[in-house]
């Protein structure tokens, strides 16, 4: 089975402080990516990467920033954490070929204080 | 506009009853792909059918199945024989062809199953 694995589950921060979430998928997937998920919004892709070293901004990227130096690990930064990016973030990853089924991790629940 | 619309933000459903999740999409696309994902409070999204455009049979996955209707840009899933483990988050997304690796999500639906 395709595992992904994101590293926090949780993680409570202080405004202004700079925060990792890491991803990590062991089937040698090409895609990965970053959701956020709201309530009353479903998923909004943040970010995105189909290579190594190569990104591409989804529909909510303002605040965010990745990096994808190996194929397996996707991280996203959030510069200096505001209050209004307190959310469940989700990562996944896909083959390029195929029906581009995203497999996702289980989530990191990111509180902003 | 968007580009998935899930009017139910919940349902509920007796045990053992069938249920359906509407699901409208939005594209101007021929070729697309549409998926359906569950929820559950544990938080992981699982995958459980997708139907792609082209398809001419309507997508089946044990006692999940997409009523298709292209006509309508509508993909409702319908769940058989609910069970209380099927309660959940019920999520549709589209992949449009020229966004080839990405998923567009619904606002999602909760799913009650009571005993």
């Amino acid at each position: 089975d395709v595992k992904v694995t994101q590293s926090s589950r949780y993680l409570v921060k202080r405004t202004g402080e700079k925060v990792f979430l890491e991803c990590v998928q062991d089937m040698d997937h090409e895609n990965m990516f970053w959701y956020r998920q709201d309530p009353g919004l479903g998923l909004r892709l943040i970010y995105f990467s189909y290579d190594v070293k190569m990104k591409e901004k989804g529909d909510i990227p303002e605040g965010y920033s990745v990096s994808r130096e190996k194929k397996e690990r996707f991280s996203l930064i959030l510069e200096s954490a505001s209050t209004n990016q307190t959310s469940m973030y989700l990562c996944a990853s896909s083959r390029v070929s195929g029906a581009n089924v995203l497999t996702f991790g289980a989530g990191s629940r990111l509180t902003v204080l | 506009a968007q580009k998935i619309t899930q009017t139910q933000p919940g349902m509920f459903v007796q045990e053992k009853e069938a249920v359906t999740l509407d699901c409208t999409y939005d594209t101007s696309d021929q070729s697309y792909g549409l998926f359906w994902y569950k929820q559950p409070s544990s938080g992981e999204m699982i995958f459980l059918i997708y139907q792609g455009s082209y398809d001419e049979q309507n997508a089946t996955e044990g006692r999940y199945s997409l009523n298709f209707q292209k006509a309508r840009k509508s993909a409702n899933l319908v769940i058989s024989a609910s069970q209380l483990g099927d309660s959940a988050m019920y999520f549709c997304a589209m992949r449009e062809a020229d966004s080839a690796r990405q998923l567009t999500f619904g606002s999602g639906t909760q799913l009650t199953v009571l005993p």
